[in-house]
């Protein structure tokens, strides 16, 4: 579980604040997710980027903005968001076009207020 | 679109009895399958994957599962559970893209 990184592990904050959630990967992979889990329902899909460039953004809404500097590291920067929002937000990376499958952090618990 | 579906929210069983948690899919061209598990306050953990050859998949943990392509289904077995395996199993899959579509999860309860 520490090939991918998370910080902060919880985070709570007013719909009026801004944060930021720091997703890490040490396993040399060039392709990053992120995905929001929420009680009771299937895992949605947010953000994909590969080699550092975005290919999948997938109707989020604009509060969530996402940011990817290099092929390890990667962004969601929140602003003005909502309670329905709190959820997990897990972030994941794989090694397209070889292993296929995705590993994942452990996560940040997210509440809003 | 592509789709997975899990059957059952919830698997309740004694340990040492058989565990087996049902998935079936669907999507446009060949199923890459994936089962998932996850600890509560944790990340999912990869348990096993079917790509092409051998229908019978072993994974970790003693898991193992079983792709039916006329059953478009991918369940995941296990001959002898445990305490240790109480967690919340996913099942996934993709096509020819990067996009991993999961089922909504089953819950697995192992009693002692």
């Amino acid at each position: 579980e520490t090939g991918v990184t998370q910080t902060p592990r919880h985070l709570v904050m007013g719909m009026t604040n801004k944060k930021s959630l720091k997703c890490e990967q040490h396993l040399g992979h060039n392709a990053m997710y992120w995905y929001k889990q929420s009680a009771k329902k299937p895992l949605e899909l947010m953000f994909v980027y590969s080699l550092e460039e975005r290919v999948e953004n997938n109707s989020v809404p604009s509060r969530f903005s996402p940011e990817c500097p290099n092929s390890s590291h990667l962004f969601l920067h929140l602003h003005t968001l909502q309670p329905e929002d709190s959820a997990l937000y897990l972030c994941a990376s794989s090694q397209e076009n070889r292993l296929l499958e995705q590993f994942f952090g452990p996560g940040t618990r997210l509440t809003v207020l | 679109a592509q789709s997975v579906a899990q059957p059952e929210d919830q698997v309740n069983v004694a340990e040492g009895n058989p565990l087996t948690v049902k998935c079936t899919y669907s999507v446009s061209g060949n199923p890459y399958l994936f089962w998932y598990v996850q600890y509560p306050n944790r990340g999912l953990q990869f348990l096993l994957k079917y790509i092409t050859g051998d229908n019978l998949v072993k994974g970790s943990y003693g898991f193992e599962a079983e792709f039916n392509k006329s059953q478009t289904s991918f369940h995941l077995k296990k001959p002898s559970a445990l305490v240790s395996d109480s967690a919340l199993y996913f099942c996934a899959v993709r096509g020819n893209d990067y996009k991993l579509s999961f089922g909504a999860g089953t819950t697995v309860t192992v009693r002692a």
